[in-house]
């Protein structure tokens, strides 16, 4: 199996809140987890990613936890803002070259 | 360096009619992927080329189709198009080797299909 599984759908998030998105995958040959954001008329932007080997991973704001046994891996936005608003894709590269497979999508909308 | 770059952003065709789709990717990445993105079905995998190969193709019928140049540009081919092919068509390059599972998106070909 290649699905990805994301929720929520949709999210709104309190200025200053922590959002969370979370992702579970089935295919176990994935080697790779990148979060994407997505805004309006543009092309998805790698956010964050992290190999299975690593539990944790942090670059600013955003925060990658993964947990292989469980097969599934979340993003953290700590101290959300305004300009975080956007859709946020999960995916899993696998199943020969580069080759992504991505989540449903999280709509996060973060309010004043 | 210069992101990856699709031409053209907006297109417009009819029912059977084909479109060909560009796409130049980042200096130096030689692995270019499409992806469909359309409300119902999200971010579909359609096929990756590499050095002038495709190494990797989704489930999509026959009727798309693609190739990479010497100079790691790639086109997309649709051809007898149908209402259901109306989506955003995204390229992404990625280096290869190293550090090379990133892949980076261009802004995306909007194709609507009337």
């Amino acid at each position: 199996q290649q699905q990805v599984k994301q929720s929520p759908q949709s999210l709104i998030v309190q200025k200053g809140g922590i959002s969370i998105i979370n992702c579970a995958y089935e295919n176990t040959a994935f080697d790779y987890f990148p979060w994407y954001q997505q805004f309006p008329g543009k092309g998805p932007a790698l956010l964050i990613a992290i190999r299975p080997d690593v539990s944790e991973k942090k670059e600013g704001r955003f925060t990658i936890s993964f947990n292989k046994s469980a097969k599934q891996f979340s993003l953290h936005i700590m101290d959300s803002q305004p300009g975080d608003s956007a859709t946020y894709f999960c995916a899993g590269r696998g199943g020969g070259g580069n080759k992504l497979t991505f989540g449903t999508g999280t709509q996060l909308k973060v309010e004043l | 360096k210069a992101g990856v770059t699709q031409t053209p952003r907006y297109l417009i065709k009819t029912r059977g009619q084909q479109v060909t789709l560009s796409c130049s990717p980042i200096s130096g990445h030689r692995s270019v992927s499409w992806y469909q993105q359309t409300p119902g079905q999200g971010l579909q995998f359609l096929f990756e080329y590499f050095s002038e190969t495709q190494r990797n193709k989704g489930n999509f019928p026959g009727r798309f189709s693609g190739r990479q140049f010497s100079n790691s540009r790639s086109e997309m081919n649709v051809s007898t198009l149908e209402l259901g092919d109306s989506a955003l068509y995204l390229c992404a390059s990625s280096p290869v080797g190293g550090t090379g599972r990133q892949q980076y998106f261009g802004p995306g070909t909007r194709l609507t299909v009337t």
